[in-house]
């Protein structure tokens, strides 16, 4: 049973849009959310993390969790085609160390 | 400063070779760890040291063979791959202690190939 599920996409918005990824968790213990945009060929980059019950924005970015609902996720204002990119979710539990990843979005943001 | 540095870039190895993969992080964070990735999939933990001491292995075969020499540098070992194990390997780290959130930064990745 998979812990943390994302819809694979590909979720297509125009440019200028707002993006919105969603993510949802089966595990009640994790603690930590994460969202990491991913290139193809290159390294997950770390660009919004959150722990507490509602939003946090940075930026373009604001992440929001629903701890009651086991939601995350993750809105884009302005999206840019550079924003087109693989989103994984990914949620710490059992330990601080580990992390589970989600199988990730693919966006894909139309000029 | 957020940056985990990892070589090589590539590697292309022959199944009776042995090679190593070397991370190295000097954000002071205290746990480290190995992941491989295949494509169009997410991220697999494979490894996790914690304070230089390996604290989570994931089941992972034994031609696979993890090393920290100490809080900044991390490699792993490899002897004997098939070519199913070629992949990007990443390493990542995060602060070890102190904090809620643990979020893991990820070097830029190795992409082994296996023959």
């Amino acid at each position: 049973q998979k812990e943390v599920e994302q819809n694979s996409g590909p979720l297509s918005v125009p440019e200028g849009a707002i993006a919105s990824l969603n993510c949802t968790y089966s595990d009640r213990g994790s603690q930590s959310f994460f969202w990491y945009r991913q290139y193809s060929g290159k390294s997950p980059e770390l660009i919004m993390f959150i722990y507490s019950n509602g939003d946090k924005e940075d930026g373009r970015f604001t992440a929001q969790l629903n701890k009651a609902s086991q939601y995350v996720s993750l809105l884009i204002r302005d999206s840019q085609p550079s924003d087109s990119a693989t989103y994984l979710c990914a949620g710490r539990s059992g330990g601080y160390q580990k992390v589970t990843f989600g199988t990730g979005t693919k966006l894909q943001v139309i000029p | 400063d957020t940056e985990v540095t990892q070589t090589p870039k590539h590697l292309v190895m022959g199944m009776t070779n042995k090679k190593s993969l070397k991370c190295e992080q000097h954000m002071g964070h205290r746990a480290m760890y190995w992941y491989k990735q295949k494509a169009k999939k997410p991220p697999e933990l494979m490894f996790v040291y914690s304070y230089e001491k390996l604290s989570i292995n994931e089941s992972v075969p034994s031609r696979f063979s993890p090393e920290c020499p100490n809080s900044s540098l991390l490699n792993l070992h490899l002897h004997a791959l098939q070519p199913e194990d070629s992949a990007l390997y990443l390493c990542a780290s995060s602060r070890g202690s102190g904090t809620d959130t643990y979020e893991q930064y990820f070097g830029p990745g190795t992409r082994l190939t296996v023959t």
